[in-house]
């Protein structure tokens, strides 16, 4: 079954821990990015790769990390969490080639993280 | 700074109704406008998109309606149904790599 997956589904910590939130998807996409969702600010791109070892800033990088080293996973990092990182966070793919490719092709979203960090 | 500008916030309609969400933008280097549809617990879903030099685009019961000059997109949705009831995001792109969001609307279509 095509799908992107992430883990873990939900994750309670505490201020200044290293999370790191993995991100897969078996359909051999080139495309992959990470979106925050906010109550009242929609969803909001954090970083995005366009392939593996290429990676780019989104509208909100600042306090994340990234990396693209093989096709298939794009985990998201944080190295030093704080609070005003509690938030939905999704993870997508999309294939290029098809229409204009990467995120102006139909993406498919990962079912969500649910971060609290305390 | 939200760069989409979406609204209302929220808005009910009987079956059948059209619900009509409005999306706003300034940077004229936005090529690329989808919409997304969401279900509770999930992840969102390209509903339909358009590009600028479309003025109306139409899937199904679903419509986005397109002024460049006044820089704003909409999207009607038709003869409404309880199973649209989800949260409904407009998008803008520039390129193909970078995507930013409104804000969000929550339509509930009553029986």
């Amino acid at each position: 079954e095509a799908q992107v997956t992430q883990n873990p589904r939900y994750l309670i910590t505490v201020t200044g821990k290293k999370l790191t939130v993995t991100c897969s998807q078996n359909m051999n996409h080139e495309y992959m990015s990470w979106y925050r969702q906010d109550p009242g600010l929609g969803l909001r791109q954090i970083y995005y790769s366009m392939n593996v070892e290429v990676t780019d800033k989104g509208d909100v990088p600042e306090g994340y990390k990234v990396s693209r080293k093989e096709k298939r996973n794009f985990p998201l990092i944080l190295e030093s969490p704080s609070p005003n990182q509690t938030s939905l966070y999704f993870c997508a793919s999309s294939p290029a080639g098809t229409g204009f490719g990467g995120a102006t092709d139909t993406q498919y979203f990962g079912p969500g993280t649910r971060l609290t960090v305390l | 700074q939200q760069q989409v500008k979406q609204s209302p916030q929220s808005l009910i309609v009987q079956k059948g109704g059209i619900p009509i969400i409005n999306c706003a933008y300034e940077n004229t280097a936005f090529d690329y406008f989808p919409w997304y549809q969401q279900f509770p617990g999930k992840g969102p879903a390209l509903l339909i998109a358009i590009r600028p030099d479309v003025s109306e685009k139409k899937e199904g019961r679903f419509t986005i309606s397109f002024n460049k000059s006044a820089k704003q997109f909409s999207l009607h949705i038709m003869d409404s149904q309880p199973g649209d009831s989800a949260t409904y995001f407009c998008a803008a792109s520039i390129g193909r790599y970078k995507l930013s969001f409104g804000a969000g609307t929550t339509v509930t279509v009553r029986a």
